[in-house]
């Protein structure tokens, strides 16, 4: 599975948009591109998925170059309950791939007021 | 459409005790996944099923971690005994397919303290 890195943290203040980047240079042919959120004490909960172009949907976009070789994911007017880790994942949707799935540390975004 | 149940939520256990943690998935998810989650990190993968087949059990600590999923629904996982590094949330998830990129519906834990 392709390893992906992306910011440790980010800071951002209510109204902005935020875009947190993830660089995933070994991606393969048939993996997406996905992005999970998780707040304190729940588990990680699915934002979005793209596999190239843009996707956007009713709480964030998500754009991916042509070259696949990164992604960003677009928050836009975040808010104090948008404070949370972000996780980007790399990996085949169908089929099942072997090899373990990696979530890595993820962005912590801090909303301020 | 109800969630990924897990129960206990919390539990606290002096080291070289037992303790074993039950999931019940999404109806229809054919993939389970059991995770272990290490305050500050992201989830570490620890097992994963397809019905009750298992996919990956490659981090899983088999000297002293045990999972099953009979009938291809609910899921325990054991350790025994635990040690303390084995303090975290241990966290559910299912998925419609095999693939590791499908949507994953997670629980919402259960936190393990060893003393």
């Amino acid at each position: 599975l392709a390893k992906t890195t992306q910011p440790i943290s980010m800071d951002s203040y209510e109204g902005q948009e935020v875009n947190i980047t993830c660089s995933h240079n070994n991606i393969a042919t048939n993996d997406y591109i996905t992005w999970y959120q998780q707040f304190p004490s729940q588990g990680p909960r699915f934002i979005i998925q793209g596999y190239k172009t843009k996707v956007t949907n009713e709480v964030a976009s998500l754009f991916i170059p042509a070259d696949r070789k990164s992604s960003t994911l677009s928050l836009p007017r975040v808010s104090l309950s948008d404070t949370a880790v972000y996780y980007c994942l790399v990996g085949e949707r169908y089929g099942g791939s072997q090899g373990n799935l990696i979530f890595g540390k993820g962005t912590k975004l801090s909303v301020k007021p | 459409e109800a969630g990924v149940a897990q129960s206990p939520r919390y539990k606290i256990i002096e080291k070289r005790q037992s303790v074993a943690f039950w999931c019940n998935p999404i109806s229809g998810h054919a993939t389970l996944y059991w995770y272990q989650q290490i305050l500050g990190q992201g989830p570490k993968l620890l097992i994963q099923f397809q019905n009750n087949g298992v996919v990956d059990d490659s981090q899983l600590p088999k000297d002293r971690f045990s999972a099953e999923r009979l009938k291809g629904v609910d899921s325990t996982l054991k350790i025994q005994p635990a040690k303390l590094e084995d303090s975290a949330v241990y966290l559910c998830a299912s998925s419609l397919f095999r693939g590791r990129a499908d949507e994953q519906f997670f629980g919402p834990g259960t936190r393990l303290t060893v003393l």
